[in-house]
């Protein structure tokens, strides 16, 4: 199963929004609206923030937004705070009892 | 509150064995599915494996066959054995509450470092 293909990086200034993609296949993305997000900053365990493509756990502020078409997914971060700047993951359902992580975006606030 | 703790990390030689051990509070493990997850240095998230609510255990096709996962539910403990150790398993080791499916990993330990080196 190969991991899912997110850009390395992606920056915004404080107050900017910024969309984060995760790409993937019908086996994974495009065949189940099993995605999720996570938040990872540096020292620390990843945090969840978003679950079954657009669901917030209760807690995450509601400038996490998601979405998905087709085979691509993605993270909406709306009115950018410096907290925002961390590493993202994605991950999805990938058949067989498998899950498949993205490889990651480090976002920068400017 | 709840709490996972991994321990049981440290150096190994190549070919040896190691049991993390993901001690939790706040939930009980044997009524939730569990997934381990870890992550390389200065990689990304790897899924490794996730033991079901009834006992079902499945694994990355990268460890299968040389890791194990088990479950001591009078310690409310998560483990995981692994043997056939090489460099590439060099990782720190998440656990996390969840499955591959449903839920969404919602809870995560703060990790246990394996190094697999000579």
């Amino acid at each position: 199963q190969s991991a899912l293909t997110q850009p390395p990086s992606a920056s915004g200034s404080p107050g900017q929004s910024v969309t984060i993609s995760c790409t993937g296949t019908s086996s994974d993305i495009g065949g189940y609206n099993y995605v999720s997000w996570y938040q990872q900053h540096p020292g620390s365990g990843p945090k969840l923030i978003i679950y079954e493509v657009t669901k917030r756990p209760s807690g995450v502020p509601d400038r996490f937004s998601g979405s998905k078409s087709g085979n691509t997914a993605s993270l909406t971060v709306s009115g950018l705070q410096a907290e925002d700047e961390a590493d993202y993951y994605c991950s999805s359902y990938g058949g067989s009892n498998n899950l498949v992580f993205g490889g990651g975006t480090k976002l920068t606030v400017l | 509150e709840v709490q996972l703790v991994e321990t049981g990390g440290g150096l190994i030689q190549p070919g040896g064995s190691l049991r993390l051990s993901c001690a939790v509070s706040g939930f009980t493990v044997s009524s939730n599915f569990m997934t381990w997850v870890r992550q390389a240095p200065g990689k990304g998230l790897e899924w490794v494996s996730v033991v079901y609510s009834n006992g079902n255990t499945y694994y990355a096709d990268s460890v299968k066959g040389r890791f194990t996962v088990s479950r001591d539910n009078s310690k409310n403990t998560l483990y995981l054995q692994m043997d056939s150790l090489r460099a590439e398993d060099t990782a720190l080791y998440y656990c996390a509450r969840g499955g591959a499916i449903f839920p969404p990993l919602d809870y995560w330990g703060q990790g246990a470092l394996v190094t697999v080196s000579s």
